[in-house]
């Protein structure tokens, strides 16, 4: 059972681009929480989804971000317009219920210039 | 709100030292979840430990321990006879029992083993 996928491991946007970030969560785990590390700040929760659901996107920056978990594929962090303060790690972990606890993937590390 | 704080910024020790690493936690949560995760320089997020409030027996796997202190709000952990692959960032975190269970980290130690 492969764990859970994150790509791209690194990607690199010119400020005003779009940054597509996916994340495949385990066989069987239906909920997925996003996580950021920026630099000097450590990791804050961003937003928490099951599947086609939103559930908590109390994280989440109001603008230019946004997350989707549909019926069929993979989780999706969307940055539009991305500016250099968006630079930072982004990780994705997913559960198959919470009693479980979650599991982190690798990383997307998302590089402004 | 909960807080989770990690006052050692930094540590360095030498090979085969055992070494402390402190976490406080702030909850109103009667019963919560307390974790520590390791970050080593590749960057991925290494799970270690989940423990239960209502469980405060120490914990101990191979060279590593868990002291979970409930009285004074803390769950040290202590890496004894330390390698240099112990090197890395390491985040103790804290979440509810019920409801979504999203973590709140602390700001990390960057823990360095010298040989």
């Amino acid at each position: 059972n492969a764990g859970v996928m994150q790509n791209p491991r690194h990607l690199v946007r010119r400020r005003g681009q779009e940054a597509r970030l996916r994340c495949s969560p385990m066989k069987g785990h239906s909920h997925v929480y996003w996580y950021r590390q920026l630099p000097e700040e450590g990791l804050k929760f961003m937003v928490y989804l099951q599947k086609e659901n939103i559930i908590d996107e109390s994280g989440m920056p109001k603008e230019r971000f946004s997350a989707e978990f549909p019926k069929e594929g993979p989780s999706i962090l969307r940055i539009q317009q991305v500016v250099r303060g968006d630079s930072a790690a982004y990780f994705c972990a997913s559960s198959p219920d919470l009693v479980y606890g979650y599991t982190f993937g690798s990383g997307t590390r998302l590089t402004v210039v | 709100a909960q807080k989770v704080t990690q006052a050692q910024t930094e540590i360095s020790v030498v090979e085969k030292e055992d070494v402390t690493l402190d976490c406080v936690y702030e909850t109103r949560d009667t019963t919560y979840y307390l974790f520590w995760y390791k970050q080593p320089p590749s960057g991925e997020l290494v799970f270690l430990i989940r423990r239960n409030s209502f469980d405060e027996q120490n914990e101990i796997s191979g060279r590593y321990s868990w002291n979970f202190q409930k009285s004074t709000s803390s769950f040290n952990f202590t890496i004894t006879a330390s390698q240099v692959v112990d090197s890395a960032v390491y985040f103790c975190a804290l979440s509810a029992v019920q409801g979504a269970q999203k973590l709140v980290f602390g700001q990390g130690t960057r823990l360095t083993i010298n040989p």
